[in-house]
């Protein structure tokens, strides 16, 4: 399994704002997906998009892939102060292992 | 369903200790996967077991071990426990299918190595 490297390391907006983080990989995926982790806690998993998709929608949230850049973003729209955590990206070649980089701390502010 | 669940939630030990920690996944899940997470490394892979066979290892050194039951659950030990053990150590299941690759964490086992 190979690494995802997100940018920004941490981004502060107000609550209202959409935030957008980005999630770049080396090498080819079956699928890449998104990770949330309130501090301290566990991970929870946001949205799973498959290499032949371009984009996906759940809520308040929008995945886009592009594997020619293999880069992918992810935007959360209208953000709440609950959305502060730590988002994380994990490029998958289809198997259980997942390997993933340090995150984007998103601070989302009353 | 049931989440997957760990115990214990906080440990403490000392240097030289031995620690067992334990992964229950969703029911029906036949792959569980370790991670350890500190903040100078992030999340980093430990191994993964499917059908109670190791199928994916990460780089640790050998006294990092584990197993998996016939029920899924599986355990992590830790032998010979070193301060830069300290780490939330996380679990997570999955079905191992390819097609279904999402995974489903637990809380996490924070353990504290004085």
């Amino acid at each position: 399994s190979q690494q995802g490297e997100e940018d920004p390391q941490a981004l502060s907006i107000q609550e209202g704002e959409n935030a957008t983080m980005n999630c770049s990989y080396k090498t080819s995926i079956n699928n890449l997906q998104w990770y949330r982790q309130n501090s301290g806690r566990g991970l929870v998993h946001l949205i799973l998009i498959r290499s032949n998709e371009r984009e996906k929608h759940s809520g308040r949230l929008r995945v886009t892939l592009d594997t020619s850049k293999k880069s992918s973003s992810l935007l959360i729209t209208a953000s709440r102060a609950a959305d502060t955590a730590s988002y994380f990206c994990a490029p998958s070649s289809g198997y259980s292992t997942l390997t993933f980089g340090k995150g984007t701390m998103l601070l989302v502010s009353p | 369903k049931a989440g997957v669940t760990q115990t214990p939630r906080y440990l403490i030990k000392t240097r030289g200790q031995q620690v067992t920690l334990s992964c229950s996944p969703i029911s029906g899940h036949r792959s569980v996967s370790w991670y350890q997470q500190t903040p100078g490394q992030g999340l980093q892979f430990l191994f993964e077991y499917f059908s109670e066979t190791q199928r994916n290892k990460g780089n640790f050194p050998g006294r990092f071990s584990g197993r998996q039951f016939s029920n899924s659950r599986s355990e992590m030990n830790v032998s010979t426990l070193e301060l830069g053990d300290s780490a939330l150590y996380l679990c997570a299941s999955s079905s191992g299918r390819r097609g279904q690759e999402t995974q489903y964490f637990g809380p996490g086992t924070r353990l504290l190595v004085l």
